[in-house]
């Protein structure tokens, strides 16, 4: 059973750069069934795509976060993750690392647990 | 950029079918996957290219795509189906959700 965990600083300060990273265990990043990405959901909102990256180290990102967004994989394929530069209160969110299926659309077939992220001095 | 909507909130009684509307250009022409979120939970894939559930959701749970709306129906809805529900697809290379529709059953 493929499991996704999220880590990372809970709080972090307006203009500085939020990092996370997703352990992946019980599968593996290496293969072209699956895309890896990012999505977040500010309290009480709806969900956002961020971004995400195929195992070639290929990488597709919202238009609206592109300029400040990083994803990427670490080279031992068992965890990937997620650098937002620059941030505001409005990057606050609970952020969940997530699976993709290539041929059904991105259809996410497993999410992490989320964790919260509060931008704050 | 390509953008899905969703009514608000939809509210029915226990036993009654709920459809759940995604609306988008053309939309018919893409592949359509639907989330239920319940509160403090991550999201659970019910439906996914178009009309097929993964394994362990209840056959109540059916989708349909065509033109520009996709329906998410939920037959003889029941009380732990109170949750919001999300559309979303892939448009060049770019995932997209919809708004979310929160769905009472009272």
């Amino acid at each position: 059973q493929l499991q996704l965990q999220e880590s990372g600083p809970g709080l972090v300060k307006p203009s500085e750069t939020l990092s996370l990273t997703c352990a992946v265990s019980g599968g593996s990043i290496n293969g072209s069934t699956y895309y890896w990405g990012w999505i977040r959901q500010p309290p009480g909102k709806g969900l956002e795509w961020i971004g995400l990256i195929y195992y070639t180290g290929s990488t597709y990102y919202s238009s609206s976060l592109k300029s400040r967004v990083t994803i990427s994989l670490d080279p031992s394929k068992i965890h990937f993750s997620l650098q937002l530069s620059s941030v505001t209160a409005a990057d606050t969110a609970v952020y969940f690392c997530a699976r993709h299926v290539v041929v059904a659309a991105a259809a996410v077939d497993y999410w992490g647990q989320g964790t919260l992220v509060t931008v704050s001095s | 950029s390509y953008d899905l909507t969703q009514p608000p909130s939809l509210s029915v009684s226990p036993g009654q079918t709920a459809n759940i509307a995604c609306s988008g250009d053309k939309l018919g022409d893409k592949y359509v996957s639907w989330y239920q979120q319940t509160p403090g939970q991550s999201p659970v894939l019910v439906i996914y290219q178009d009309g097929n559930r993964p394994s362990g959701i209840p056959e109540r749970f059916s989708g349909s795509n065509s033109a520009n709306t996709a329906t998410l129906t939920i037959s003889g809805a029941q009380a732990v189906d109170e949750a919001d529900y999300y559309c979303q697809t892939w448009d060049t290379g770019t995932v997209i959700f919809g708004g979310g529709t929160k769905l009472t059953v009272l």
